[in-house]
């Protein structure tokens, strides 16, 4: 079983609508979790962190389940600029080595 | 501009013929990384460093050498490059005493390996 999985999608979705994924980890001992995005052929950049408690930004919503280890990304109101793949983090089992789940691809359309 | 530079974008080459591809950051970042991406496999990482001359291994260290003799840099080495290390590769970097997974990356570098 991969450490961190992710469902690769492809999410399609109207502009407007609110789209959520979900990322499952293997290792309890992990600390720390984020989301990344990632346009096409360009570098990875952090869209946030994820907190025990929750945590918004804007129209973005992460949340992290210990009891089920899982991470989720919830995207309201969604934007043709949302399109990209969203890649989920976990880290801390050895302070400094982190494991990137595959990707979700989403795509938004008019 | 706070930054991570990677050297070359673009590189084909053959087996056998070792390479270096080349990562500078401007941040004074201690803790910087490599990681490969391939389709379906998503970003896996190769070797990380937490300070000058600090080194550890990642998931996918096998065929690859690292070296992080000053801070700003941290250059990747294929000592004999083979076809299953085409790929896409990232360097990353980010504050030590900060958290350490907010990353910076660089633009990448795609390597093809014939």
């Amino acid at each position: 079983r991969k450490e961190v999985e992710q469902d690769p999608g492809p999410f399609n979705v109207p502009e407007g609508a609110t789209v959520a994924f979900n990322c499952t980890y293997s290792n309890s001992a992990s600390q720390s979790f984020f989301w990344y995005r990632q346009d096409c052929r360009k570098e990875p950049k952090l869209l946030m962190s994820v907190y025990s408690s929750g945590n918004e930004d804007g129209r973005f919503t992460a949340q992290l389940n210990r009891a089920s280890q899982y991470i989720s990304l919830l995207i309201r109101d969604s934007k043709l600029s949302d399109s990209a793949t969203y890649l989920c983090v976990g880290g801390g089992t050895s302070y400094g080595k982190l494991t990137f789940g595959q990707g979700t691809i989403l795509t938004v359309h008019p | 501009e706070a930054q991570v530079t990677q050297n070359p974008r673009y590189l084909i080459t053959v087996t056998g013929k070792k390479l270096t591809v080349t990562c500078s950051q401007n941040m004074n970042h201690e803790y910087m990384s490599w990681y490969r991406q391939d389709p379906g496999l998503g970003l896996r990482q190769i070797y990380y460093s937490m300070n000058v001359e600090v080194t550890d291994k990642g998931d996918v260290p096998e065929g690859y050498k690292v070296s992080r003799k000053e801070k700003r840099n941290f250059p990747l080495i294929l000592e004999s490059p083979s076809p299953n290390q085409t790929s896409l590769y990232f360097c990353a970097s980010s504050q030590r005493d900060r958290d350490v997974y907010e990353q910076y990356f660089g633009p990448g570098t795609r390597l093809t390996v014939t």
